[in-house]
Order: structure tokens, then C-alpha cells, then sequence
């Protein structure tokens, strides 16, 4: 099956900067990759997703790219803002599942 | 639409006693999950139902638990006797159409098991 590894688990940046999420996977069968957004007490949330026919995607200062070939992608927060903070999770999904990778917690700083 | 609506929110309950969770799904979507959150494992997909029928419960962690969708808009996952390691935040999701598509999670069940 898929197994998807997110790195950092923990990252902090200062209001204003960039924030950079990686994951890797490992089915190359895998045509879909969402990220999420979890704040405290909620369930996860869609925030931006990709598919394998395509190499970069943005919504506003969000943006995801993905490299099918080296099996990974990146999600890019620029000019973070303290709504930021919570724990992002990518996944990867193939025909007929998706698997999260363990989390990330992003502390934006003002 | 009011979304996924999970209850309860919050459960605290002795080892050895019987849990139910409850998940009413958005109207009209075809899939139903179950995933459960621990600091340790992450997110982890229990179960998941398609048209009410279990596709693929290989991810119950065992004979304890179970999971069941007698019509579309209501599921429910029982643990039976519950165990102390069972603690967790448990979370509903539903999704409609192809499987790559959006996941819209419920606000999830916080399980403590004293």
C-alpha cells in the first residue's frame, strides 16, 4: 500500500516569511495528492490538491508542487499571517484510498 | 448543508465498557470513513463504506471493534470492551463521486478510557 512521509512534524516562522511542507510517497500508482488543515478541536480540512497531470498548483499564498518522478511534493505558505497556525497534513491517494502522512504543526509568530 | 455531524464530542468512559460513536454523513455523498487521530500514529483509516456496504475494514485494529452503516445517513463505531490504548480522537468523513475527491471531516470524538 501507499505510505506517505511529512516532513518537518513541528516548524516555526515568523509572521511574514514562508513556510515549506515536504512529503514524500511510495506507490507510483498514486494520481492524487491533497493537503489539509487541521486547527485545535476541528476535523482536517481541504485546503489546496494536486493531481499527477499537473506540476504546480496556487490559490492565492498557497501553492503545491509535485515531482512524480522523485515521488514528492512540497506545500509553499508565503507571507504567513498568525491564522496560519495548525497542523497541516498531505496525503496521497491512489484508485481507492488515501493515506495521510503524520502531520506537520506550523506556529506562525508575530 | 451542516456538514459531517459526529457525537459525542467527547467521551469518558471506564476500561472495559462499551463506546458508540455516531456520524451523520452530508447528504448525498457516497463514502463513509472512519479514521482515528493519535499523537503517535497520526491519522489512521479504520473503515470505510460505500452505498453503506464496508469496502475495506483492514485498518480495525481488531475484533473489538465495529463498525456499521445501516442506511445513508447515519453509521456508527462500537468498541466493546474498550481499553485504556483505544484513546483517541475519532473522526468521521464523507466524500461523494470518485474516490479522488474532497474529504469533509466531522469535528471528530475525543474518547478517553480511564
Amino acid at each position: 500500500g501507499e505510505n506517505v512521509e511529512q516532513h518537518p512534524s513541528t516548524l516555526s516562522v515568523q509572521e511574514g516569511d514562508s513556510a515549506v511542507i515536504k512529503c514524500t510517497y511510495s506507490d507510483s500508482a498514486s494520481n492524487y495528492f491533497p493537503w489539509y488543515k487541521q486547527e485545535l478541536g476541528k476535523g482536517p480540512q481541504l485546503i489546496i490538491d494536486i493531481r499527477s497531470n499537473v506540476g504546480e498548483k496556487k490559490d492565492q499564498r498557497i501553492a503545491v508542487t509535485l515531482n512524480k518522478t522523485a515521488k514528492h511534493f512540497s506545500l509553499h505558505i508565503t507571507e504567513t499571517q498568525p491564522e496560519d497556525s495548525a497542523v497541516y497534513f498531505c496525503a496521497g491517494a491512489g484508485s481507492y484510498q488515501l493515506t495521510f502522512g503524520k502531520g506537520t504543526k506550523l506556529s506562525v509568530i508575530p | 448543508d451542516a456538514g459531517v455531524i459526529q457525537s459525542p464530542r467527547h467521551e469518558v468512559t471506564e476500561m472495559g465498557q462499551e463506546v458508540t460513536l455516531r456520524c451523520k454523513p452530508i447528504s448525498g455523498h457516497d463514502y463513509l470513513f472512519w479514521y482515528r487521530q493519535t499523537m503517535m500514529r497520526g491519522l489512521e483509516l479504520l473503515i470505510y463504506f460505500n452505498n453503506n456496504v464496508p469496502i475495506d475494514d483492514s485498518g480495525m485494529p481488531e475484533d473489538r471493534f465495529s463498525a456499521k452503516m445501516p442506511n445513508a445517513s447515519f453509521s456508527t463505531l462500537k468498541i466493546q470492551p474498550s481499553e485504556p490504548r483505544d484513546s483517541a480522537v475519532y473522526f468521521c468523513a464523507s466524500l461523494t463521486g470518485v474516490f479522488t475527491g474532497e474529504l469533509f471531516f466531522g469535528e471528530g470524538s475525543r474518547l478517553t478510557v480511564l
